[in-house]
């Protein structure tokens, strides 16, 4: 079965510095999504990459997937308190999504 | 737009006794899915639904029953409430499935404690 593995597993910045997330796949990635979650929220969609070598941006936020699409990262430049929460990455496999352990990211003022 | 709402947001059960958490969605999405998250770990699948009528189980399905009787709603039920169903439950719904190149819209959880 297909595993997600997240790196780190929590991260302190401090605001202003930018940062990366990785999520790898044990197999190719056919749909690779990001999600941002609060505490006591809701998983709040944030890119979604399919193609190898496809980068996207969101305001501060890019997400890129590799080439041989197995690893994909998500990078915050100049980050700011309202990046603080958790970061999940989540897979297709079949007709389910699986999903990395998560990155908690804090931001230091 | 309301999206998907679940209920009850919070509650504490007994070992023993039974509940329903309630999901329901109004975009017209034919894929509904459950999941729980532990600490420090990801969302594992409980049941989903490909469309009314039609569920199917997930990768942690055992202590846990679904219905889909309509595209809106999708019901999770909770027999014999055990410790180890102690966790966050989300309600999730998209388009089409397999993420479906398309995002899945989440519920804002149910923190459930057993105790």
């Amino acid at each position: 079965s297909q595993e997600l593995e997240q790196s780190p597993q929590s991260l302190i910045v401090q605001e202003g510095k930018n940062l990366t997330i990785n999520c790898t796949s044990s197999k190719t990635l056919y749909g690779l999504y990001w999600y941002k979650q609060k505490y006591g929220e809701g998983l709040i969609f944030l890119m979604m990459l399919q193609k190898g070598g496809e980068e996207k941006s969101h305001e501060k936020i890019t997400a890129k997937l590799d080439e041989k699409k197995q690893q994909s990262s998500l990078h915050i430049t100049a980050s700011q308190p309202s990046h603080a929460g958790i970061y999940l990455c989540g897979a297709d496999s079949n007709y389910q999504l699986i999903w990395g352990a998560g990155t908690k990211l804090i931001i230091k003022p | 737009n309301a999206g998907v709402t679940q209920t009850p947001k919070f509650r504490i059960l007994k070992i023993g006794q039974s509940m329903t958490l309630q999901c329901a969605q109004d975009m017209n999405h034919n894929y509904m899915y459950w999941y729980r998250q532990d600490p420090g770990m990801g969302l594992k699948l409980i049941y989903y639904s490909v469309g009314a009528g039609i569920t199917d189980k997930g990768e942690v399905p055992n202590g846990y029953n679904v219905s889909r009787s309509t595209t809106e709603d999708f019901p999770l039920r909770l027999e014999l409430a055990a410790p180890s169903q102690t966790s966050v439950y989300f309600c999730a719904s998209s388009y089409s499935g397999r993420g479906g190149g398309t995002e899945a819209f989440f519920g804002q959880g149910t923190r459930l404690t057993v105790v």
